[in-house]
């Protein structure tokens, strides 16, 4: 059953705490995104990374940080440096990066303050 | 960025209705493509439509492309309560890179 798994589906985030966001995909897709969704908004680019071992930032990177040690895994750091997380986190997955290809997303992680 | 812009933001219509909705965008594109996202869900990738193609269809979605007015319409037909949604429209340029800039979406409410 191929696909985009993010855990967990909800997170709570206390002052001053660093969360990770968990994304593993087995399409064996090159690419993997982190996109931000806040209501009633389309996605913002977080971070997105073209292959394993290298990573680029998007348009709203501050704050967060991501690796890519293994193809499968794609994992996001919130930090405490972002001051504003409480938003919906997409994780999407597609062949390759360049020409537009079609992007599979993950269920989303939905990130709150307490 | 989000390059961009749908019209209208929501729209509501009866069972067996069309539905039609627009995607502005402001510099040229390499593709547009359209997702659907049920709420509280991931997005779901609907069609893709290439810079020289005009028109696609897939099943009940028809995708029109207008790259000298820099716009783009999904009409979906004969509307089903499984079709209640957001639609959102991502482009993607060689002056991104390629990466895609998604609209604000327009939500779809189709009343049973």
């Amino acid at each position: 059953d191929g696909g985009i798994t993010q855990s967990p589906k909800y997170l709570f985030r206390k002052e001053g705490q660093n969360v990770t966001l968990s994304c593993e995909q087995n399409l064996n897709h090159d690419a993997m995104y982190w996109y931000r969704q806040d209501p009633g908004q389309g996605l913002r680019l977080i971070y997105y990374s073209q292959i394993v071992n290298d990573f680029q930032k998007g348009d709203i990177a501050e704050g967060y940080s991501v690796s890519r040690e293994k193809k499968e895994s794609f994992p996001l750091t919130v930090t405490s440096a972002q001051k504003n997380p409480t938003a919906f986190y997409l994780c999407a997955s597609s062949m390759t990066s360049g020409g537009g290809p079609s992007q599979y997303f993950g269920a989303g992680t939905r990130l709150s303050v307490l | 960025s989000q390059q961009g812009e749908e019209d209208p933001q929501a729209l509501s219509i009866q069972e067996g209705e069309n539905a039609t909705m627009n995607c502005s965008y402001k510099t040229s594109i390499n593709n547009l493509q359209w997702y659907r996202q049920n709420s509280g869900r991931g997005l779901v990738h609907l069609i893709l439509i290439r810079s020289n193609e005009r028109e696609k269809h897939s099943g009940r979605l028809r995708v029109t492309l207008d790259t000298s007015k820099k716009s783009s319409s999904l009409l979906i037909t004969a509307s089903r309560a499984a079709d209640t949604a957001s639609y959102f429209c991502a482009t993607d340029s060689r002056s991104n890179d390629y990466k895609l800039s998604f609209g604000a979406g327009t939500t779809v409410t189709v009343r049973a």
